[in-house]
C-alpha cells in the first residue's frame, strides 16, 4: 500500500518568515495530494490540494509543489502568521478509492512573534 | 461551521457498553468515511462507504461496525470496547465518481474515552 513521509516533524519559524513541509509517496500510482491544517483540538480542514496533472498550485500565501518523477509534493507558507501555527498533514491517494487517503505522519509548526 | 455534524461530541463509555456515534451531512456526498485519531498521530482510515454500501473496511476489529442508514447518515456502533480505543473518531465525506478524488470534509469529531 502507499506510505506517506512527511518532514519535518516540527518546525519553528519567526512571524513574517516562510515555512516548507515536504512529503515523499511510494505509490507511483498517487495522483491526488491534499493538505490539511488541523488546529488544537479541531478538525483537519483542507487547505489547499493538488492533483498529478500539475505541478504547483497556489493560493493566496499557500502553495504546493509537485514533483511526480521524485515522488515528492512540498507545502510553502508565505509570509507567516500566528494564526498559521497549527499541524500540517499531508496526504496522498489515488483515482477510484473514494478518496482513501493516506496520511503523512505531520508538521506541528509554530510561528513566534 | 461545519458542514459535516458530527454527535455526541464528548463520550464517556464502560467496556461493557453499547454505544453508537452518528454522523450527517447535506452536501449531497455520496462517500462517507470513519476515521481514528489518537493524540499527536494522523487520522487512520477505518471504513468508507460509496452510495449506502460499505466499500473499504481497514480490517477493523468487529467490536467497531459501521452502518449507512442513507446518503446523508453514517452511524458507528460501539460494542465490548477497549481502553486503548480511547481516540478522537471523525466522520468524513466526498463526492465520488470512481475516476477522480475530491477533498474530504471532516466533522468536528467525537472524543470517546472508554473507561
Amino acid at each position: 500500500g502507499e506510505n506517506v513521509e512527511q518532514h519535518p516533524s516540527t518546525l519553528s519559524v519567526q512571524e513574517g518568515d516562510s515555512a516548507v513541509i515536504k512529503c515523499t509517496y511510494s505509490d507511483s500510482a498517487s495522483n491526488y495530494f491534499p493538505w490539511y491544517k488541523q488546529e488544537l483540538g479541531k478538525r483537519p480542514q483542507l487547505i489547499i490540494d493538488i492533483r498529478s496533472n500539475v505541478g504547483e498550485k497556489k493560493d493566496q500565501r499557500i502553495a504546493v509543489t509537485l514533483n511526480k518523477t521524485a515522488k515528492h509534493f512540498s507545502l510553502h507558507i508565505t509570509e507567516t502568521q500566528p494564526e498559521d501555527s497549527a499541524v500540517y498533514f499531508c496526504a496522498a491517494s489515488k483515482a477510484g478509492t473514494a478518496s482513501k487517503l493516506t496520511f503523512g505522519t505531520g508538521t506541528r509548526l509554530q510561528v513566534t512573534l | 461551521d461545519t458542514e459535516v455534524t458530527q454527535t455526541p461530541k464528548h463520550l464517556v463509555m464502560g467496556m461493557t457498553n453499547k454505544k453508537s456515534l452518528k454522523c450527517e451531512q447535506h452536501m449531497g456526498h455520496r462517500a462517507m468515511y470513519w476515521y481514528k485519531q489518537k493524540a499527536k498521530k494522523p487520522p487512520e482510515l477505518m471504513f468508507v462507504y460509496s452510495y449506502e454500501k460499505l466499500s473499504i473496511n481497514e480490517s477493523v476489529p468487529s467490536r467497531f461496525s459501521p452502518e449507512c442508514p442513507n446518503s446523508s447518515l453514517l452511524n458507528l456502533h460501539l460494542h465490548a470496547l477497549q481502553p486503548e480505543d480511547s481516540a478522537l473518531y471523525l466522520c468524513a465525506s466526498s463526492h465520488f465518481s470512481g475516476t477522480d478524488n475530491s477533498p474530504l470534509h471532516f466533522g468536528n469529531g467525537t472524543r470517546l474515552t472508554v473507561t
